[in-house]
């Protein structure tokens, strides 16, 4: 499964759009691309998922290139309460076969300031 | 649905002592995972399975035993515990074969004196 690296931390101010980026070089071509947010005491919660191009719901969006090899995601217009670890996930698309090993990594920390 | 639920919240053990963390899904997920989290460590998989009778190691194996005999449940053994075991452990699960994503369970905190 392709390994991804993401930054250790990041700062904001509330109402500021933050963007995280999510390098993965050895993505495979039937890898899809999931975020997940974690808050303190709490497991994870997924935040959104893509393929390919940009994908948006109501908490966040994706944009992925065309390459694949990255991902970002942008929180807009963040508050206090996004204040959280987010983790990008590279994993096999429906292949159930094959599907195991799905590597968090170590996260993003993001911390919003008032 | 309950979704992901594990037992128990949180555990005092002494170094040797054995334990079972306890977790059940009610969704009807073939995969069903445990990791760890250390502080600074992000999640690291223990353990996963594929559905009833399939299981396979992940990053941190070792010093842990599962055993999958049930769609819903997926214990996690330690047999004899160690001052490194000391961590939260979160168990989580999904479809095997839909694009879905992982639901989490609220995670067991354990600290190994």
């Amino acid at each position: 499964l392709a390994k991804t690296t993401q930054p250790i931390s990041m700062d904001s101010y509330e109402g500021q759009e933050v963007n995280i980026t999510c390098s993965h070089n050895n993505i495979a071509t039937n890898d899809y691309i999931t975020w997940y947010q974690q808050f303190p005491s709490q497991g994870p919660r997924f935040i959104i998922q893509g393929y390919k191009t940009k994908v948006t719901n109501e908490v966040a969006s994706l944009f992925i290139p065309a390459d694949r090899k990255s991902s970002t995601l942008s929180l807009p217009r963040v508050s206090l309460s996004d204040t959280a670890v987010y983790y990008c996930l590279v994993a096999l698309l429906n292949r159930g076969s094959t599907l195991g090993r799905l590597y968090f990594g170590r996260g993003t920390q993001l911390t919003v300031w008032p | 649905n309950a979704g992901v639920t594990q037992t128990p919240k949180f555990q005092v053990l002494k170094t040797g002592q054995s334990m079972t963390l306890q977790c059940a899904q009610d969704m009807n997920h073939e995969y069903m995972s445990w990791y760890r989290q250390d502080p600074g460590m992000g999640l690291r998989l223990i353990h996963y399975s594929v559905g009833a009778g399939i299981t396979d190691q992940g990053e941190v194996p070792n010093g842990y035993n599962v055993s999958r005999s049930t769609t819903e449940d997926f214990p996690l053994r330690l047999l004899s515990a160690a001052p490194s075991q000391t961590s939260v452990y979160f168990c989580a699960s999904r479809y095997r074969y839909k694009n879905e994503k992982l639901f989490f369970g609220s995670g067991t905190q354990l600290s190994v004196l």
